[in-house]
């Protein structure tokens, strides 16, 4: 099984609410990973664990907030969000983890689309 | 530290066959090859893991130049289903990874 399952597909939420977005994979990967893509751009580091720990932060803003409760699992909470913050979220899970100078090929999944309004 | 891949943008004929480029300014540990259609997630295509080091799978195969810093994507004999944005992508000592400016390829009948 290669699959990585995002929730929801679609996501609208105005400036002032709080959401979160859901990730999981059950292929014993234990690096996760948050990416954001915006149109025709590619996606762009946001997040990374290794086992479950957190290991980047690529200078993400604190509306933006990741957890990973188990090695499956990964969310991504998010407050107070800005209209530039609409894009699609991209959920990913690799075999390596830290240190392996990317090594490892990564599995996405479907993402999310957010629109903040 | 983001790859930059030549051309921006590709269209084929169906059977005709393309390259795409990837070159970075810092030394290239790794690269993977993705392709990402419409409105879809990234799909993992290959990893080169070391200098010299040549892939393929089907019609698409993959070199790796570390000195050069470059790797290329060959795509032969092209089919429709080949078609959407190619990014390579490249990790550092860290747990880094960035994605190359991306090459739109379309290949028509």
């Amino acid at each position: 099984d290669t699959e990585v399952t995002q929730t929801p597909k679609h996501l609208v939420m105005g400036m002032t609410n709080k959401k979160s977005l859901k990730c999981e994979q059950h292929m014993g990967h234990r690096a996760m990973y948050w990416y954001k893509q915006k149109a025709k751009k590619p996606p762009e580091l946001m997040f990374v664990y290794s086992y479950e720990k957190l290991s980047i932060n690529e200078s993400v803003p604190s509306r933006f907030s990741p957890e990973c409760p188990n090695s499956s699992l990964l969310n991504l909470h998010l407050h107070a969000l800005q209209p530039e913050d609409s894009a699609l979220y991209l959920c990913a899970s690799s075999p390596r983890t830290r240190g392996d100078r990317g090594r490892g090929e990564q599995y996405f999944g479907p993402g999310t689309r957010l629109t903040v309004t | 530290q983001q790859p930059v891949q030549s051309p921006q943008a590709v269209i084929l004929r169906e059977g005709e066959d393309a390259v795409i480029n990837c070159s970075s300014s810092k030394a290239l540990y790794s690269v993977h090859w993705y392709r990402q259609k419409h409105g879809e997630a990234p799909v993992f295509l290959m990893i080169l893991l070391k200098g010299g080091e040549q892939k393929g799978h089907d019609k698409i195969s993959a070199s790796f130049n570390e000195k050069k810093q470059q790797s290329s994507l060959y795509l032969t004999a092209s089919q429709l289903s080949y078609s959407g944005t190619y990014f390579c992508g490249t990790g550092n000592t860290g747990n880094q990874f960035y994605f190359g400016t991306g090459t739109s390829l379309t290949v028509i009948p």
